[in-house]
This record gives C-alpha cells, structure tokens and sequence, in this order.
C-alpha cells in the first residue's frame, strides 16, 4: 500500500473485555513494530517483528499483550482482559531495511484505544 | 538505562521567526543516532532531522537543523522561517546503534510548538 495502514482508528472497549488491533505496513518492508503513546508521553516501544517472528518483544507490559504477523505482512496486537491503564495510542511502523544506517521507519496513524 | 528529556512542554513562534527546541540525553554508549520526529494531530509520526553521534557536523534538513553537543549531550532542534504547518508536537528520539533494528527508539516526552499568523 501507500502508506501504513492501521485499523480500527478509534476502539472503546469496557474493562475486562479483549481487543484486537491491526497493522498493515508498507508492502515489502520486512521489519514491523508497535509501539504505545501515553497521554501526555512519549512513544513506548513494544515489540519487533522481523518478517514473521519477534526478535525483539521485550516491551510488551504484560502477558495480557501478544502480537503476531502473518506472511510477512499484516500484524495483530492483542490485549486481553483489558484494563483503564491500557487507554492510549497504539501505533505501528514499518521499515524496508532494518539494522542498516538508512533505516527509516514509516508510521501509521494509530489506533485511538480507550477502556471504560 | 538511557534517557531522553524534553524540558519544554510547550513553545509558541510567530510565523516567519526562528525556534529552537531542547532536548538533553543521558547515556553511556558512545556510538549512537539521535532523531527529531514531528507528529500533527493527524498522530502519524514523520521523521524530521536524524543525526549520527559519531558525526561532529550538525545535521540541517532545510529549514530544520541541530545543535548537536555530544559531550555535554544535547541535541536541540532549530526551525527557521516558521511556517503554520509546522505547529505540531515534536519529539526528541535517541538509538543505541548495536546493529539491530533501529525501531527500539527511546523518546522524550514531546514539545507542543503553537505557530501564530
């Protein structure tokens, strides 16, 4: 696609309740992350993805988030169980030549995630 | 652990002026990049100006440069020419360079620059 894409735009959600948010990077990047946005904070990184597997996830808060991706391409975070402290900004990136100088990474627009 | 600060919260420039952003770091790796990212209420994160530490020349991306002082580990971010499109929220974003991924950023908490016509 164009640019990377990120659905829902906005979740409400009630506690307790479990929520999934998608990512669909730039074609052909190989390398995909998440990270959170705080109100009022910076971003928080997540996890990695290197094709289909993660590296790198050692961000995830708690075993209530899990994340995968699928050929290469589209990925999922999942939160169980959710809790108030969950609400924020949930965004992805993708890169097309990850652990290189030129790396650059492209955003989405994030997901809006807020439990009642 | 590293650290990135941001002391300003928010910044206000009047159109066409000059405004420089803070933006302080604690670390003890030597090798390392440093990195300004605009983000608009639209939420997506748009790379700005990106500096490598072992480079003694402060990066300039057009109206947008830094000020980068490695040893006393400060990287602020000049605007020059301000216009109303740059009004946004800008966040100072630090890697260690260990040959991985460079997505494991470590960001501050972000300035809120308000451009007045």
């Amino acid at each position: 696609g164009a640019g990377v894409s990120q659905s829902p735009s906005n979740k409400v959600t009630e506690k307790g309740k479990d929520v999934e948010l998608r990512c669909d990077p730039i074609s052909g990047h190989t390398a995909l992350y998440w990270y959170r946005q705080s109100l009022g904070q910076g971003l928080e990184f997540l996890i990695y993805f290197q094709g289909n597997s993660a590296p790198d996830k050692s961000g995830l808060p708690s075993d209530r988030f899990s994340a995968e991706r699928t050929g290469g391409s589209v990925s999922t975070l999942t939160i169980q169980r959710t809790q108030q402290e969950d609400s924020a900004v949930y965004l992805c990136a993708s890169s097309q030549n990850p652990g290189t100088t030129n790396e650059k990474l492209f955003f989405g627009s994030g997901t809006q995630l807020s439990v009642l | 652990a590293q650290t990135v600060t941001q002391s300003q919260p928010e910044m206000s420039v009047q159109e066409a002026e000059t405004v420089t952003l803070s933006c302080t770091y604690d670390t003890s790796e030597s090798d390392y990049y440093l990195f300004w990212y605009k983000q608009p209420p639209s939420r997506q994160m748009i790379l700005v100006i990106r500096q490598e530490a072992y480079k003694q020349q402060n990066a300039t991306e057009n109206r947008f440069s830094v000020n980068f002082q490695k040893a006393a580990k400060s990287f602020s971010l000049k605007i020059s020419d301000s216009q109303l499109g740059d009004a946004a929220m800008y966040f100072c974003a630090y890697r260690r360079n260990y040959g991985g991924s460079q997505g494991n950023l470590i960001f501050g908490k972000g300035t809120k620059l308000s451009v007045k016509p």
